[in-house]
Protein backbone atom coordinates (compact mmCIF):
# COMPACT_ATOMS: atom_id res chain seq x y z
CA UNK A 1 0.00 0.00 0.00
CA UNK A 2 1.24 3.36 -0.80
CA UNK A 3 1.93 5.75 1.91
CA UNK A 4 -0.27 8.59 -0.01
CA UNK A 5 -3.13 7.53 -1.94
CA UNK A 6 -5.01 10.02 -3.95
CA UNK A 7 -8.57 9.81 -4.88
CA UNK A 8 -9.98 9.90 -7.71
CA UNK A 9 -7.25 8.75 -9.95
CA UNK A 10 -9.03 10.73 -13.00
CA UNK A 11 -11.70 13.25 -13.24
CA UNK A 12 -13.83 15.40 -15.86
CA UNK A 13 -16.19 18.40 -15.35
CA UNK A 14 -17.79 20.79 -16.87
CA UNK A 15 -16.47 24.42 -16.66
CA UNK A 16 -18.01 26.05 -13.20
CA UNK A 17 -18.68 22.48 -11.30
CA UNK A 18 -16.91 22.57 -7.81
CA UNK A 19 -13.89 20.19 -7.94
CA UNK A 20 -13.08 17.79 -4.80
CA UNK A 21 -9.56 15.71 -5.07
CA UNK A 22 -8.72 13.75 -1.89
CA UNK A 23 -5.58 12.84 -0.07
CA UNK A 24 -4.97 9.93 2.36
CA UNK A 25 -1.70 9.32 4.25
CA UNK A 26 -0.74 6.76 6.34
CA UNK A 27 2.80 8.15 8.23
CA UNK A 28 2.91 11.29 10.88
CA UNK A 29 3.59 14.02 8.68
CA UNK A 30 5.10 17.73 9.55
CA UNK A 31 3.50 19.54 5.98
CA UNK A 32 1.71 18.29 2.87
CA UNK A 33 1.83 19.82 -0.53
CA UNK A 34 -0.14 20.14 -2.91
CA UNK A 35 1.43 20.74 -7.07
CA UNK A 36 0.15 21.40 -10.36
CA UNK A 37 1.17 19.45 -13.30
CA UNK A 38 0.61 21.19 -16.23
CA UNK A 39 -0.09 18.88 -19.85
CA UNK A 40 3.06 20.54 -20.88
CA UNK A 41 5.19 18.68 -17.51
CA UNK A 42 5.84 21.69 -15.46
CA UNK A 43 5.54 21.10 -12.01
CA UNK A 44 3.97 23.80 -9.36
CA UNK A 45 3.37 24.30 -6.09
CA UNK A 46 0.17 25.33 -5.11
CA UNK A 47 0.05 25.28 -1.56
CA UNK A 48 2.35 23.73 1.53
CA UNK A 49 0.05 23.32 4.80
CA UNK A 50 0.44 21.50 8.24
CA UNK A 51 -2.94 22.61 9.35
CA UNK A 52 -6.34 23.85 8.59
CA UNK A 53 -7.14 25.78 5.81
CA UNK A 54 -4.99 27.66 3.01
CA UNK A 55 -7.23 29.81 -0.16
CA UNK A 56 -5.58 30.87 -3.19
CA UNK A 57 -8.23 32.49 -5.59
CA UNK A 58 -10.58 29.60 -6.59
CA UNK A 59 -8.25 26.93 -4.96
CA UNK A 60 -8.75 25.87 -1.45
CA UNK A 61 -6.52 23.52 0.70
CA UNK A 62 -7.58 21.56 3.77
CA UNK A 63 -6.06 18.88 5.78
CA UNK A 64 -7.23 17.33 8.88
CA UNK A 65 -4.24 15.96 10.88
CA UNK A 66 -5.95 13.58 13.17
CA UNK A 67 -7.93 11.78 10.29
CA UNK A 68 -4.55 11.88 7.85
CA UNK A 69 -6.30 13.60 4.88
CA UNK A 70 -6.29 16.60 2.91
CA UNK A 71 -9.01 17.66 -0.05
CA UNK A 72 -8.01 20.24 -2.77
CA UNK A 73 -10.94 22.09 -3.76
CA UNK A 74 -11.69 23.97 -7.11
CA UNK A 75 -14.19 26.62 -7.49
CA UNK A 76 -16.07 27.75 -10.63
CA UNK A 77 -13.57 24.75 -12.60
CA UNK A 78 -12.04 26.62 -15.86
CA UNK A 79 -10.51 24.25 -18.60
CA UNK A 80 -7.73 25.99 -17.58
CA UNK A 81 -7.51 24.04 -14.49
CA UNK A 82 -7.17 21.14 -16.45
CA UNK A 83 -3.86 19.52 -14.92
CA UNK A 84 -2.55 16.57 -12.59
CA UNK A 85 -2.58 17.61 -9.28
CA UNK A 86 -0.30 15.82 -6.84
CA UNK A 87 -0.14 15.48 -3.36
CA UNK A 88 3.14 14.95 -1.35
CA UNK A 89 4.00 14.88 2.37
CA UNK A 90 7.20 15.52 4.62
CA UNK A 91 7.07 12.56 6.93
CA UNK A 92 7.91 13.48 10.32
CA UNK A 93 9.84 16.77 11.34
CA UNK A 94 13.97 15.79 11.14
CA UNK A 95 13.45 14.66 6.98
CA UNK A 96 14.46 16.48 3.72
CA UNK A 97 12.43 14.14 1.89
CA UNK A 98 9.19 14.12 0.30
CA UNK A 99 6.81 11.19 -0.34
CA UNK A 100 4.28 11.43 -3.10
CA UNK A 101 1.01 10.42 -4.52
CA UNK A 102 0.53 9.28 -7.71
CA UNK A 103 -1.84 12.37 -9.16
CA UNK A 104 -5.02 12.84 -10.07
CA UNK A 105 -5.93 13.82 -13.54
CA UNK A 106 -8.04 16.40 -14.06
CA UNK A 107 -10.01 17.44 -17.36
CA UNK A 108 -12.53 20.43 -17.20
CA UNK A 109 -14.25 20.75 -20.34
CA UNK A 110 -15.85 23.80 -21.83
CA UNK B 1 9.44 31.58 -11.43
CA UNK B 2 11.96 30.11 -9.27
CA UNK B 3 15.26 30.31 -11.59
CA UNK B 4 16.08 26.79 -12.41
CA UNK B 5 16.90 25.09 -16.05
CA UNK B 6 17.55 21.71 -16.85
CA UNK B 7 20.11 20.11 -19.62
CA UNK B 8 19.27 18.39 -22.40
CA UNK B 9 15.62 18.81 -22.32
CA UNK B 10 15.05 15.59 -24.18
CA UNK B 11 17.75 13.26 -24.79
CA UNK B 12 17.95 9.56 -26.72
CA UNK B 13 20.48 7.45 -25.73
CA UNK B 14 21.71 3.72 -25.70
CA UNK B 15 21.84 1.29 -23.57
CA UNK B 16 25.30 0.90 -21.88
CA UNK B 17 26.15 4.73 -22.26
CA UNK B 18 27.24 7.66 -19.94
CA UNK B 19 24.48 10.29 -19.35
CA UNK B 20 24.89 13.29 -17.68
CA UNK B 21 21.99 15.15 -16.42
CA UNK B 22 22.05 19.04 -15.17
CA UNK B 23 20.23 21.25 -13.23
CA UNK B 24 21.14 25.19 -12.70
CA UNK B 25 19.71 27.35 -10.23
CA UNK B 26 19.94 31.38 -10.10
CA UNK B 27 18.33 31.43 -6.66
CA UNK B 28 20.98 30.88 -4.77
CA UNK B 29 19.00 27.93 -2.80
CA UNK B 30 21.00 25.30 -0.48
CA UNK B 31 19.03 22.53 -1.34
CA UNK B 32 18.64 20.53 -4.54
CA UNK B 33 17.37 17.43 -5.24
CA UNK B 34 17.05 14.97 -8.22
CA UNK B 35 13.49 12.76 -8.94
CA UNK B 36 12.25 10.45 -11.66
CA UNK B 37 8.33 10.09 -12.38
CA UNK B 38 7.52 7.51 -14.13
CA UNK B 39 3.78 6.21 -14.74
CA UNK B 40 2.07 4.51 -12.06
CA UNK B 41 4.35 6.15 -9.65
CA UNK B 42 4.51 9.54 -7.67
CA UNK B 43 7.75 11.45 -7.96
CA UNK B 44 10.41 9.35 -6.50
CA UNK B 45 13.91 10.51 -5.16
CA UNK B 46 17.00 9.87 -6.82
CA UNK B 47 19.62 11.76 -4.72
CA UNK B 48 19.35 15.13 -2.84
CA UNK B 49 22.04 17.93 -1.75
CA UNK B 50 22.20 20.21 1.13
CA UNK B 51 25.11 21.74 -0.09
CA UNK B 52 28.28 21.96 -2.19
CA UNK B 53 29.62 18.72 -2.06
CA UNK B 54 27.03 17.88 0.46
CA UNK B 55 24.81 14.98 -1.24
CA UNK B 56 22.33 12.01 0.47
CA UNK B 57 20.84 9.19 -1.47
CA UNK B 58 17.26 9.28 -1.92
CA UNK B 59 14.88 5.99 -2.79
CA UNK B 60 16.33 4.93 -5.97
CA UNK B 61 19.74 5.86 -6.32
CA UNK B 62 21.06 2.84 -7.77
CA UNK B 63 22.49 3.23 -10.83
CA UNK B 64 22.94 7.04 -10.09
CA UNK B 65 25.13 9.40 -9.03
CA UNK B 66 25.44 13.06 -8.17
CA UNK B 67 28.08 15.98 -7.81
CA UNK B 68 27.57 19.27 -6.45
CA UNK B 69 30.45 21.54 -6.70
CA UNK B 70 29.05 24.86 -7.20
CA UNK B 71 25.93 25.76 -5.31
CA UNK B 72 24.08 26.40 -8.40
CA UNK B 73 24.91 23.33 -10.46
CA UNK B 74 23.81 19.79 -9.31
CA UNK B 75 24.39 17.18 -11.87
CA UNK B 76 22.92 13.64 -12.65
CA UNK B 77 25.28 10.83 -13.69
CA UNK B 78 24.31 7.57 -15.37
CA UNK B 79 27.29 5.88 -15.20
CA UNK B 80 25.73 3.52 -17.68
CA UNK B 81 22.22 3.77 -19.12
CA UNK B 82 19.76 0.99 -18.45
CA UNK B 83 15.96 0.71 -20.41
CA UNK B 84 14.77 0.91 -17.01
CA UNK B 85 16.37 4.64 -16.52
CA UNK B 86 14.06 5.87 -19.23
CA UNK B 87 11.67 8.66 -17.70
CA UNK B 88 11.48 12.15 -16.55
CA UNK B 89 13.63 13.84 -14.26
CA UNK B 90 13.47 17.13 -12.37
CA UNK B 91 15.54 18.75 -10.31
CA UNK B 92 14.05 20.90 -7.34
CA UNK B 93 15.33 23.40 -5.14
CA UNK B 94 14.36 24.84 -1.87
CA UNK B 95 16.02 27.16 0.60
CA UNK B 96 15.38 25.66 3.60
CA UNK B 97 14.50 21.86 3.46
CA UNK B 98 11.61 21.58 6.33
CA UNK B 99 9.45 24.79 5.59
CA UNK B 100 9.59 26.24 2.27
CA UNK B 101 7.84 24.96 -0.92
CA UNK B 102 10.18 23.12 -3.51
CA UNK B 103 10.19 24.99 -6.73
CA UNK B 104 10.72 22.66 -9.43
CA UNK B 105 12.70 22.54 -12.93
CA UNK B 106 11.15 21.83 -16.28
CA UNK B 107 11.82 18.40 -16.54
CA UNK B 108 14.29 16.29 -18.52
CA UNK B 109 12.84 13.68 -21.08
CA UNK B 110 15.12 10.85 -21.44
CA UNK B 111 14.98 7.47 -23.24
CA UNK B 112 17.39 4.88 -23.50
CA UNK B 113 17.20 2.65 -26.33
Amino acid sequence: KNEVEQSPQNLTAQEGEFITINCSYSVGISALHWLQQHPGGGIVSLFMLSSGKKKHGRLIATINIQEKHSSLHITASHPRDSAVYICAVREGSNTDKLIFGTGTRLQVFP
Amino acid sequence: DAGITQSPRHKVTETGTPVTLRCHQTENHRYMYWYRQDPGHGLRLIHYSYGVKDTDKGEVSDGYSVSRSKTEDFLLTLESATSSQTSVYFCAISPHRRTYEQYFGPGTRLTVT
